[in-house]
């Protein structure tokens, strides 16, 4: 069965600095593997997902991911933070969740 | 995107009584239908796959005749959780999927039993 984990609960980053989420995975078959972002008292949205092809994924609000198949990592980026991007992020593969990173932006 | 609509969005029951969430895809046709657990502060915990037509399948440690879930048509799915206690207080969610696993979220139930 598919795993995902996620590298730290909470990260914090100045409005403006690169934001990097880690997530690895553990699977024996290609992976589908994906990005939700839960913004208070609202359901997961789809970021970004992979599937096949190109490994680097560019989603919404301008995050992207690269599949990393050598290091079975799926992390996920963005440039420059913005307050907005504050929430609750979750990786994840076919029906599995990692445990979820909470971003906090401050100014 | 996809829009999947979840009611009620918060309720409160007395220990013993039954509640019902409903889970509906607003603008396609989902055929397949997933329920999520979710405690505070923790991931999303599959609970069960439904299927149009079909009976739910459970995942392992769900009790199946508490948790009752039905999927009557291609746009909505129904869960029923009986005779509930304490413990079963948690924000539940649905969402639809897709052939690639990508999936629509409805905006999840918090519930509270007394």
């Amino acid at each position: 069965a598919q795993s995902v984990t996620q590298l730290g609960s909470h990260v914090s980053v100045s409005e403006g600095a690169l934001v990097l989420l880690r997530c690895n995975y553990s699977s024996s078959v290609p992976p589908y593997l994906f990005w939700y972002v839960q913004y208070p008292n609202q359901g997961l949205q789809l970021l970004l997902k992979y599937t096949t092809g190109a490994t680097l994924v560019k989603g919404i609000n301008g995050f992207e991911a690269e599949f990393k198949k050598s290091e079975t990592s799926f992390h996920l980026t963005k440039p420059s933070a913005h307050m907005s991007d504050a929430a609750e992020y979750f990786c994840a593969g076919k029906l599995t969740f990692g445990q979820g990173t909470i971003l906090t932006v401050h100014p | 995107g996809a829009v999947v609509s979840q009611h009620p969005s918060w309720v409160i029951c007395k220990s013993g009584t039954s509640v019902k969430i409903e889970c509906r895809s607003l603008d396609f046709q989902a055929t397949t239908m997933f329920w999520y657990r979710q405690f505070p502060k923790q991931s999303l915990m599959l609970m069960a796959t439904s299927n149009e037509g079909s009976k739910a399948t459970y995942e392992q440690g769900v009790e199946k005749d508490k948790f009752l879930i039905n999927h009557a048509s291609l746009t909505l799915s129904t869960l029923t959780v009986t005779s509930a206690h304490p413990e079963d207080s948690s924000f539940y969610i649905c969402s639809a999927g897709q052939l690639t696993y990508e999936q629509y979220f409805g905006p999840g139930t918090r519930l509270t039993v007394t």
